[in-house]
């Protein structure tokens, strides 16, 4: 079994629309959390962190993390053709950092 | 020049080539990372350096050698490469050389092995 799942997509949605992406793990050493962001021919950036279980918000962004279920979402609000990227999930412990395969969004005008 | 910058940006070579990939940070960070990324696959952490010293060398080949002069630049020495070696090359730094710190990538290097 893979560390980390993704769902590589490809996924388009029309403008406007909420954006659900979503991974599993399943090491149960890993104990913060992040989304990466890459645009084409770009490095990834880091989108969200987080250590705990729950939501945590930031603009049109929201990531929710369930321990319990291993299993971590990003959601994207009022999406805009901007958000038209790679999203990549990633997991760390002390020891490890391991990442996604990656999801290609296309945000559609 | 800002953040994380790498070069070549493009790079062909041939199997018998020797080349090197360049990655400078503008951070001030003490932690620099080597991953490789191929097409629908997940990143694979290559190389770690913390204070200039190499603290993770995850099964890499020996064609690929990095080398860390000075807490600023990082290089990943290339030679004898394979087709299946072709992919983008990313860069990264952070603060310290714990996982758990944010880590900042340059645009890579686009790698094409013939």
């Amino acid at each position: 079994q893979k560390e980390v799942e993704q769902d590589p997509g490809p996924l388009s949605v029309p403008e406007g629309a909420i954006v659900s992406l979503n991974c599993t793990y399943s090491n149960s050493a890993f104990q913060y959390f992040m989304w990466y962001r890459q645009y084409s021919r770009k490095g990834p950036e880091l989108l969200m962190y987080t250590y705990s279980s729950g939501n945590k918000e930031d603009g049109r962004f929201t990531a929710q993390v369930d321990k319990s279920s291993k299993y971590i979402s990003l959601f994207i609000r009022d999406s805009q053709p901007s958000d038209s990227a790679t999203y990549l999930c990633a997991w760390g412990s002390a020891r490890q950092l391991t990442f996604g395969s990656g999801t290609q969004l296309t945000v559609l005008p | 020049e800002t953040g994380v910058t790498q070069t070549p940006r493009h790079l062909v070579m041939g199997m018998t080539n020797k080349k090197s990939l360049k990655c400078e940070q503008h951070l001030g960070h003490n932690a620099m990372y080597w991953y490789k990324q191929s097409a629908k696959k997940p990143l694979e952490l290559m190389f770690v350096y913390s204070l200039e010293e190499r603290v993770e060398n995850n099964s890499v080949p020996s064609r690929f050698s990095p080398e860390c002069p000075n807490s600023s630049h990082l290089f990943l020495h290339l030679h004898t490469l394979q087709p299946e070696d072709s992919a983008l090359y990313l860069c990264a730094s952070s603060q310290g050389g714990q996982y758990q710190e944010t880590q900042y990538f340059g645009p890579g290097t686009r790698l094409l092995v013939l």
